[in-house]
């Protein structure tokens, strides 16, 4: 199974603030990779498939890049409904696996 | 607009068999679509469990492929999950989902339901 680790766990930002969560894969996905944003008692939504391209309606503040073993998912211009928990996951090869999650915090 | 709501017992009992439907509304389950089912225990992170299709191709997750049965009824657009000899740690919110056409990954979601397992 591949492994996918996020970092970091936790990350501090300042709303109006940038925030770059990393995401490595312990062997390569391709660009298989997809990221999800989950708000406490909701469920995850999908941001990011491709590594790079954005869902419907997911705002422009959201990136994503990276391919193979290394992702990053950028959010820009941090606004309140940001502050959650974002997820990564590689659809690569089965069984598909998440990551285990960084906390953007205020 | 696609919606998923999962139903079942929010209470299992050690060693019992879990059981959870999936209807799907604003979708026909026999389009072209996978279905799949995804788990995440109280306060940590996701697990698949596995994946169908309507005619019954299905991957299940090997580290429960022992105990796991997944099933469509188009009838009903409906997918059921069930879960046997269940312990502590099955105790989790379970997901049902769409699986998007490019690839392995979500598209949606239903709200998830808490199954707990404990006599």
């Amino acid at each position: 199974e591949i492994v996918m680790t996020q970092s970091p766990a936790i990350l501090s930002v300042s709303p109006g603030e940038r925030a770059t969560l990393s995401c490595r894969a312990s062997q390569s996905v391709s660009s298989n990779l997809a990221w999800y944003h989950q708000e406490p008692g909701q469920a995850p939504r999908l941001l990011i498939y491709g590594a790079s391209t954005r869902a419907t309606g997911i705002s422009a503040r959201f990136s994503g890049s990276g391919y193979g073993t290394e992702f990053t998912l950028t959010i820009s211009s941090l606004q309140s409904e940001d502050f959650a928990v974002y997820y990564c996951q590689q659809y690569d090869d089965w069984p598909y696996s998440f990551g285990q999650g960084t906390k953007l915090e205020i | 607009q696609v919606q998923l709501q999962e139903s079942g017992p929010g209470l299992v009992k050690p060693s019992d068999t879990l059981s959870l439907t999936c209807d799907v509304s604003g979708y026909s389950i026999s389009s072209s679509h996978w279905w799949g089912w995804i788990r995440q225990p109280p306060g940590k992170g996701l697990e698949w469990i596995g994946y169908i299709y309507y005619t019954g191709s299905i991957y299940y997750n090997p580290s429960l492929k022992s105990r796991v049965t997944m099933s469509v009824d188009t009838s009903k657009n409906q997918i059921s999950l069930k879960l046997t000899s269940v312990t502590a740690v099955d105790t989790a919110v379970y997901y049902c989902t769409r699986i998007h056409n490019s690839g392995g990954y979500p598209d949606y979601w239903g709200q998830g339901t808490l199954v707990t397992v404990s006599s």
